[in-house]
């Protein structure tokens, strides 16, 4: 069964910091892997996901994220934090025929001046 | 165009009470995803519609839930007997072709 683990709760950086929010995954079949983010009050917004092909993913408001095979990984990153980027991340993964997602528990990443 | 709607946005009921949560996916999505999000469990998938079908409810948690599509367009969660620990933001999601899925804004159900 595919699982999604996201390493830390809380993740807080500053203002044009590196921002590198870290998710592992299982799965027995190869992924589709996806990062969603949820602003306050807001449903989930799509802001990468890897199907096939090039492991480097770009994604909106300066997010990327690389599939790496051998370590289980998805991890994302931006270079430079904005005080916008506040927000809960979540990894998830596709499970089964059906295509539902398994999401991580999430990441709450703060930005401070 | 227009994204999923869901309604209402915020829903407060008295335990035991019944509640109908809808849901309008965006217009030509086959598939449509039921999801709930709360404090002590996250992010969980209820249940899973193609056309008007749910070849997949094995996420509902109890027969107290149930869930219906007409017309491969609109869905409504219904829950019968609410219960508190059944306060949630229910998250509704459609999609295309399973490569992407569109999320609604939520519906807030707080059971006092």
């Amino acid at each position: 069964a595919q699982s999604v683990t996201q390493l830390g709760s809380h993740v807080s950086v500053s203002e044009g910091a590196l921002v590198l929010l870290r998710c592992n995954y299982s799965s027995s079949v190869p992924p589709y892997l996806f990062w969603y983010v949820q602003y306050p009050n807001q449903g989930l917004q799509l802001l990468l996901k890897y199907t096939t092909g090039a492991t480097l993913v770009k994604g909106i408001n300066g997010f990327e994220a690389e599939f790496k095979k051998s370590e289980t990984s998805f991890h994302l990153t931006k270079p430079s934090a904005h005080m916008s980027d506040a927000a809960e991340y979540f990894c998830a993964v596709i499970s089964g025929g059906y295509n539902k997602l398994i999401f991580g528990a999430g990441t709450r990443l703060a930005v401070h001046p | 165009g227009a994204g999923v709607s869901q309604s209402p946005s915020n829903k407060v009921t008295e335990k035991g009470k019944d509640v109908e949560l809808r849901c309008d996916p965006i217009s030509g999505h086959t598939a449509l995803y039921w999801y709930r999000q709360s404090l002590g469990q996250g992010l969980e998938f209820l249940i899973y519609f193609q056309g008007n079908s749910a070849p997949d409810k094995s996420g509902l948690p109890s027969d107290r839930f149930s869930a219906e599509r007409t017309g491969g367009s609109v869905s409504t969660l219904t829950i019968q007997r609410t219960q508190q620990e059944d306060s949630a933001v229910y998250l509704c999601a459609s999609s295309w072709d399973g490569s992407e899925e569109f999320f609604g804004p939520g519906t807030r159900l707080t059971v006092l």
